[in-house]
């Protein structure tokens, strides 16, 4: 069954503490892998999609890696207002119409 | 802004009503999703158009729920006989067709069937 973990459930940071975020999945025919970003009461905002292992992708403090089996969302030196649930998604070459999430990793970070 | 649009993005109704939302998509995007998501969850597939065409349908998508996509533009979602489990975020997605879309959401509408 094609499946996506995220771990951890919930990470709290010191302001300026780097940590990465997990996403792992099982899924036949890898087609592209996103990681999007979720404030409270708001839909997912789009960060970066990966499509091949080695692939890397960065923005601002965000860097987004993928291996043929996880994927980690690296923060570094992160600021108050990066708190959010990170939301991670693949999509597969069998059903490319759709995407499937995880759960998602609830990010706090204390200034 | 040209982003997606949902409306209404609040609903309170009774069990039993019938509610229906809409979307708006990015104006040049062909491709149309409709996700659920429960508080603590991701987004869960729902249905998507090509066009105007419903292509594909979750089974999580019973017989009270139907969506619209006319003449390929915006689309309606409606739930019949809302039931309690229905409470949930409904998103709407839009994407062009290129071979690796990417799907860019919109705000959401949240259900609450008292």
């Amino acid at each position: 069954e094609d499946q996506v973990t995220q771990s951890p459930e919930a990470l709290r940071l010191q302001e300026g503490e780097s940590s990465s975020l997990n996403c792992s999945y099982t899924v036949s025919g890898l087609r592209g892998l996103f990681w999007y970003r979720q404030d409270p009461g708001k839909g997912p905002e789009f960060l970066f999609t990966l499509y091949s292992a080695g692939e890397e992708k960065e923005k601002e403090r965000l860097k987004a890696t993928l291996t043929k089996k996880e994927s980690f969302l690296h923060i570094t030196a992160p600021k108050p207002e990066d708190s959010a649930t990170y939301l991670c998604a693949v999509q597969m070459y069998s059903s490319a119409s759709k995407i499937i999430f995880g759960s998602g990793t609830r990010l706090s970070i204390r200034p | 802004d040209t982003g997606v649009s949902q409306d209404p993005r609040h609903k309170i109704t009774k069990r039993g009503q019938n509610v229906t939302f809409r979307c708006d998509p990015i104006s040049e995007h062909n491709r149309l999703y409709w996700y659920r998501q429960t508080l603590g969850q991701g987004p869960e597939f729902l249905t998507y158009f090509q066009n105007e065409a419903q292509l594909e349908k979750s089974r999580l998508l019973s017989d009270r729920f139907s969506a619209e996509r006319p003449k390929g533009s915006f689309s309606t979602l409606e739930i019949q006989r809302t039931e309690q489990g229905d409470s949930a975020m409904y998103l709407c997605a839009s994407s062009l067709e290129t071979g690796k879309e990417t799907q860019y959401f919109g705000p959401g509408t949240r259900l609450l069937v008292l």
